[in-house]
């Protein structure tokens, strides 16, 4: 079957550094995506990874190993705005997007 | 960028009657378009695949019946949900996809049934 992981819950502080891991088993693979989804809102579009590597885009950055199933998304210079939830995709040979749960992100002053 | 509206933002409705939502890519033409339903602290479930001028295709355990799909132009899709119940109560977004890599995500609906 298909599956995506990433952890439930993070916590950080305002100013500092978060990974939030995402590892993924899918049937095919076209790419891996980041979203950040406030509560309430539609996810909006963070990143895109379908080659190994870091891809890096102002505070975010986008890390993906396709032989490991493993992508990151590291965020720099916190800010109290990044508290949000974020989805990681995986695109699969048929073009769908495979969702994981989602890792809740709370920031704290 | 591309962006995708959904009519109406919020509804509430009595038990057992039919409730619209509308999806329009507003300044670009959608290959596909994709329904999600959300329930609260859970991730996007992906209900039903839409191609213009074709039938849905929908994900295992979503009524076809129940969420009518008709996806009549390149820019609009529209999703009913048919005699509604509470259990039915979710957020509901559509994406579409021009065919290159991503997906543009709808604001959302969110449905409260009573």
């Amino acid at each position: 079957g298909q599956n995506i992981d990433q952890p439930t819950e993070m916590t950080a502080t305002e100013g500092a550094i978060v990974q939030i891991n995402c590892t993924y088993q899918t049937s095919g693979f076209n790419g891996l995506f980041w979203y950040q989804q406030h509560a309430g809102e539609a996810p909006t579009f963070l990143s895109y990874n379908v080659l190994d590597g870091l891809e890096e885009k102002g505070r975010f950055s986008s890390f993906l190993s396709r032989s490991k199933g493993y992508s990151y998304l590291l965020l720099k210079e916190l800010q109290m705005k990044d508290s949000a939830s974020y989805l990681c995709a995986v695109m699969d040979s048929n073009y769908q997007l495979i969702w994981g749960a989602g890792t809740k992100l709370i920031i704290k002053p | 960028g591309a962006v995708v509206s959904q009519h109406p933002s919020w509804v509430i409705c009595k038990s057992g009657t039919s409730v619209k939502i509308e999806c329009r890519s507003l300044d670009f033409q959608a290959t596909t378009m994709f329904w999600y339903r959300q329930f609260p602290k859970q991730s996007l479930m992906l209900m039903a695949t839409s191609n213009e001028g074709s039938k849905a295709t929908y994900e295992q355990g979503v009524e076809k019946d129940k969420f009518l799909i008709n996806h009549a132009s390149l820019t609009l899709s529209t999703l009913t949900v048919t005699s509604a119940h509470p259990e039915d109560s979710s957020f509901y977004i559509c994406s579409a996809w021009t065919g290159s890599y991503e997906q543009f995500f709808g604001p959302g609906t969110r449905l409260t049934v009573l």
